[in-house]
C-alpha cells in the first residue's frame, strides 16, 4: 500500500520556467511533510518542508504547497536552473511515529538549458 | 563535521554470505536509520533507532539485523545474502525530540549492494 505517491516519474523543464512537482498521500494521520533532493551517487538532501497546520511554506526559489482535503501537496521552484537537475522525494511523517518517514516513489527533474 | 558517513560504498556478495554496512554520525543525533532504495522505488526503512540500546522494525526488516552500542553507530547486518537484497543502502540520522517532532534527517552517501 504506497501511502505517498509521486505519479509523475520524471519532469522536464526549460531552464527559467517553473517547475512544479506534485505528491498525494493516503494516510490523514500524516502531518508533517518533507521534500529531499537527490543527486546521482549520493545520498538525498533535505530541502524543504511544511507542517500540517499551514498550507504554505517558502524558502527562497522553493516553496511548498499543502492541501490537506486533497491529500495533495506540491513543490515549486521558480526559476527552475539546471543545478536544480536531481530526483526529488516527497516525504511524510504521522502523528507519534517519531522520525519515521514514508517516502514517495521520486520524481526526476531534469532542466534544460 | 563529517555528517553521516558510510562503509563501504560498494560491494558484490555471493548468495548466503554476511557482511555488515557501517554507520557513523557525529551530529549527536539521537535517532537513527537504515532504508533501502530499490530501482524505480522510494526509500523505504528497513530499522531505525531512538538512542544507544534501543532498536525497532520499520516497513521492510526481514533478512536484515541491527544494533546501537554507541549514540554514533549503527550498523547493519545481513546474514544469508539474498538477490531480493540488492539494493543501494541509505543510513540517516537525526535530532528528534517528542515535543518538536519536526527534525530533519541527515543522509549518508549510501552503499550499493549486489548479491549474485
Amino acid at each position: 500500500d504506497q501511502q505517498v505517491k509521486q505519479n509523475s516519474p520524471s519532469l522536464s523543464v526549460q531552464e527559467g520556467r517553473i517547475s512544479i512537482l506534485n505528491c498525494d498521500y493516503t494516510n490523514s494521520m500524516f502531518d508533517y511533510f518533507l521534500w529531499y533532493k537527490k543527486y546521482p551517487a549520493e545520498g538525498p538532501t533535505f530541502l524543504i518542508s511544511i507542517s500540517s497546520i499551514k498550507d504554505k511554506n517558502e524558502d527562497g526559489r522553493f516553496t511548498v504547497f499543502l492541501n490537506k482535503s486533497a491529500k495533495h501537496l506540491s513543490l515549486h521552484i521558480v526559476p527552475s536552473q539546471p543545478g536544480d537537475s536531481a530526483v526529488y522525494f516527497c516525504a511524510a511523517r504521522g502523528g507519534t511515529s517519531y522520525g519515521k518517514l514514508t517516502f514517495g516513489q521520486g520524481t526526476i527533474l531534469t532542466v534544460h538549458p | 563535521n563529517a555528517g553521516v558517513t558510510q562503509t563501504p560504498k560498494f560491494r558484490i556478495l555471493k548468495i548466503g554470505q554476511s557482511m555488515t554496512l557501517q554507520c557513523t554520525q557525529d551530529m549527536n543525533h539521537n535517532y537513527m536509520y537504515w532504508y533501502r532504495q530499490d530501482p524505480g522505488m522510494g526509500l523505504k526503512l528497513i530499522y531505525y533507532s531512538v538512542g544507544a540500546g534501543i532498536t525497532d522494525k520499520g516497513e521492510v526488516p526481514n533478512g536484515y539485523n541491527v544494533s546501537r552500542s554507541t549514540t554514533e553507530d549503527f550498523p547493519l547486518r545481513l546474514e544469508l545474502a539474498a538477490p531480493s537484497q540488492t539494493s543501494v543502502y541509505f543510513c540517516a540520522s537525526s535530532y528528534t525530540s517528542g515535543t518538536s517532532g519536526q527534525e530533519t534527517q541527515y543522509f549518508g552517501p549510501g552503499t550499493r549492494l549486489l548479491v549474485l
